[in-house]
């Protein structure tokens, strides 16, 4: 039973346009998400987070939104860079970070073609 | 300053073999995590330490899995009696005291079980 969804495996995006990843959860617990990067044979690296008492976070390019109610968050990324392409991963916390692991997506692989 | 570090970073064994992972975390972070990830899944939570000690062993997929760290640094992952299904990249993270959210990824183990 997956809690954190990336229904979307991949995505490919012009250079400089938007990309949108998106990520469903069911476990209404959840009051932290992460956005994760990864590149091949790299570990991921945290890029943006937001609590659930934000609808949004914003830190330069990249911009996390958080629909309670639906369940879901996105992270935008505009204008995109060739430099993006990676594996993004979605990651959630419950109870304060005192359940002391986050819960992944599969991930979903960004490409931006030049 | 030095970042997560794990070893080895490729490792074949035959099935039904032992092996030990190891991970160095960042110096000062008391918080480290074990998780791996089979091939086209997200990344699965394995067992966290605070400290020396392990809260929440419940991701360990079965007791051929065991971890320890000693010290407050470095742990080491083993796998008694490896099975193919083992097949996988191994990640350690560690993050500051009191604080699980944002974690620090070594480039991981890839272990492949002939």
């Amino acid at each position: 039973d997956q809690q954190v969804k990336q229904n979307s495996p991949s995505l490919s995006v012009q250079e400089g346009r938007i990309s949108i990843l998106n990520c469903d959860y069911t476990n209404s617990m959840f009051d932290y998400f992460l956005w994760y990067k990864k590149y091949p044979a790299e570990g991921p690296t945290f890029l943006i987070s937001i609590s659930s008492i934000k609808d949004k976070n914003e830190d330069g390019r990249f911009t996390v939104f958080l629909n309670k109610s639906a369940k879901h968050l996105s992270l935008h990324i505009v204008p995109s860079q060739p430099g993006d392409s990676a594996v993004y991963f979605c990651a959630a916390s419950a109870y304060g970070g005192s359940q002391g692991n986050l819960i992944f997506g599969k991930g979903t692989k960004l490409s931006v073609k030049p | 300053g030095a970042g997560v570090s794990q070893s080895p970073s490729n490792k074949v064994t035959e099935k039904g073999k032992d092996v030990e992972l190891r991970c160095d975390p960042i110096s000062g972070h008391t918080a480290l995590y074990w998780y791996r990830q089979s091939l086209g899944q997200g990344l699965e939570f394995l067992i966290y330490f605070q400290g020396n000690s392990a809260p929440d062993k419940s991701g360990l997929p079965s007791d051929r899995f065991s971890a320890e760290r000693t010290g407050g640094s470095v742990s080491t992952l083993t796998i008694q009696r490896t099975q193919q299904e083992d097949s996988a990249v191994y990640l350690c993270a560690s993050s500051p005291q009191y604080s699980s959210y944002e974690q620090y990824f070594g480039p991981g183990t890839r272990l492949t079980v002939t």
